[in-house]
């Protein structure tokens, strides 16, 4: 069964900071990797998809890396702003024939103070 | 271009009773996902949906029921509802092809009293 792991489960950080989340998955045999951000009451918006072939995907300041191998992804923020408060979650997918069967870990809850 | 709808927001019910939750999919996506999102945890995966029947399933009873409808949209159905099935249920689409990414709505909130 894959365990999905994301540490720290909670960050705060300055305005201004670069920092690092991280996820830790058990099982590498998977088809892609997905961050998602998540606000309080809300839904999930999608940020990064890494297929399993890949090694690392951008948009803006987030850069999200993978190492199959070693079950790790991490999402960097470059110069973090009071807007990325929110709670980051990555997904694993299991392999195609699993469709869209996603394993999420418990999230890391950002706040960037002012 | 709409993106994934779920109705309704906000839902309380009372131990023993039954719920249904609606989904649309965004636009000219097929597959339809739903997830139990506990507080303070990650969604967990109930079932998938495509083509009208259940793909895949996850650890959860046979009280949580759904169904696929020809223009993709679903419904989630709980039965003998439980003090513990208190949750956010987020609906997710996606194209079947396996690297799409998925989409979600902005879930239902089920209170159990």
């Amino acid at each position: 069964k894959q365990e999905v792991t994301q540490i720290p489960a909670a960050l705060s950080v300055p305005e201004g900071e670069n920092l690092v989340l991280n996820c830790s998955f058990t099982d590498s045999a998977i088809y892609n990797l997905q961050w998602f951000r998540q606000d309080p009451g809300k839904g999930l918006t999608s940020l990064l998809l890494i297929q399993s072939s890949q090694r690392e995907q951008t948009s803006g300041r987030l850069n999200a890396s993978l190492d199959k191998s070693s079950g790790r992804s991490t999402l960097y923020i470059a110069a973090s702003q009071p807007g990325d408060s929110a709670t980051y979650l990555c997904a694993v997918r299991r392999d195609f024939h699993n469709f869209n069967k996603f394993y999420f870990g418990s999230g890391t809850k950002l706040n960037v103070k002012p | 271009d709409a993106g994934v709808t779920q109705s309704p927001t906000h839902l309380i019910k009372t131990r023993g009773q039954q719920v249904t939750l609606r989904c649309s999919p965004k636009s000219g996506h097929d597959t339809v996902s739903w997830y139990q999102q506990a507080l303070g945890q990650g969604p967990q995966f109930i079932f998938q949906y495509y083509e009208e029947e259940e793909r895949q399933r996850g650890n959860f009873p046979d009280r949580f029921s759904g169904h696929q409808f020809p223009n993709y949209s679903s419904e989630l159905n709980v039965n003998a509802l439980l003090l513990g099935d208190s949750a956010l249920y987020l609906c997710a689409s996606s194209l079947t092809a396996g690297n799409q990414p998925q989409h979600f709505g902005d879930g239902t909130r089920l209170s159990i009293l």
